[in-house]
């Protein structure tokens, strides 16, 4: 069955700096990807979606890059801010069922000021 | 309504107790899904409706659990006879169109605790 992995550790940056998340999986390339924030005690909230015949998309200070060679997304936050703390968590379809996704765990981020 | 709804925020039962918990997708809104979300863990799809109908129910744990969309607009997700194992954060999601097509707008959750 498909598996996701996200970094595991949490991600301290200084403010200014670009973050760097990874979500990778193991068993098929899904039809497309989406990341979503969510901060404590709140439902995630949607930042981008990519599909598999996409290689990168951006929104703002935001980029995500989808590599189906590799089985993975990277999403950048470029100038990050304190404001952009929060947890970070990829969502991929599900093969022949693409109202379904799969959820990865999350990655904590810390912007320091 | 402006966002998705969902009541009670938080909610304790003591185990065996039957809970209901409401969900108001965005107006006009189509797709309604169901998560359970433990502490640490990312989102566990529960059930999706498209209207009223429901068209996935796959992902419920037990058949203790209940969802239902009468009228395809409000959904209700019940637990019957509540078990430790059901606390978890319920997280309710809707979408104008299926969600292959772009966003799922999540409401706030509903954190369950059983005692």
């Amino acid at each position: 069955s498909q598996k996701i992995e996200q970094n595991s550790e949490a991600l301290n940056i200084q403010e200014g700096k670009t973050a760097t998340l990874t979500c990778n999986y193991t068993n098929y390339s899904p039809a497309y990807l989406q990341w979503y924030r969510q901060d404590p005690g709140r439902g995630p909230v949607f930042l981008l979606l990519i599909r598999e015949n996409e290689k990168e998309k951006r929104k703002e200070r935001l980029k995500v890059t989808f590599d189906t060679t590799l089985k993975q997304s990277l999403f950048h936050i470029t100038a990050s801010q304190p404001a952009d703390s929060a947890t970070y968590l990829c969502a991929l379809s599900k093969a022949g069922n693409n109202r379904k996704l799969i959820w990865g765990l999350g990655t904590s981020l810390a912007v320091n000021p | 309504g402006a966002g998705v709804s969902q009541s009670p925020r938080y909610k304790v039962a003591k185990r065996g107790q039957d809970v209901a918990l409401r969900c108001d997708p965005i107006s006009g809104h189509v797709s309604l899904f169901w998560y359970q979300q433990a502490l640490g863990q990312g989102p566990e799809f529960l059930t999706y409706f498209q209207n009223e109908a429901q068209l996935d129910k796959s992902g419920l744990p037990s058949d203790r659990f209940f969802a239902e969309r009468p009228e395809g607009s409000v959904s209700t997700l019940k637990i019957q006879r509540t078990q430790q194992e059901d606390s978890a954060v319920y997280l309710c999601a809707s979408t104008h169109r299926g969600v292959n097509t772009g966003e799922l707008f999540f409401g706030e959750g509903s954190r369950l605790t059983v005692l």
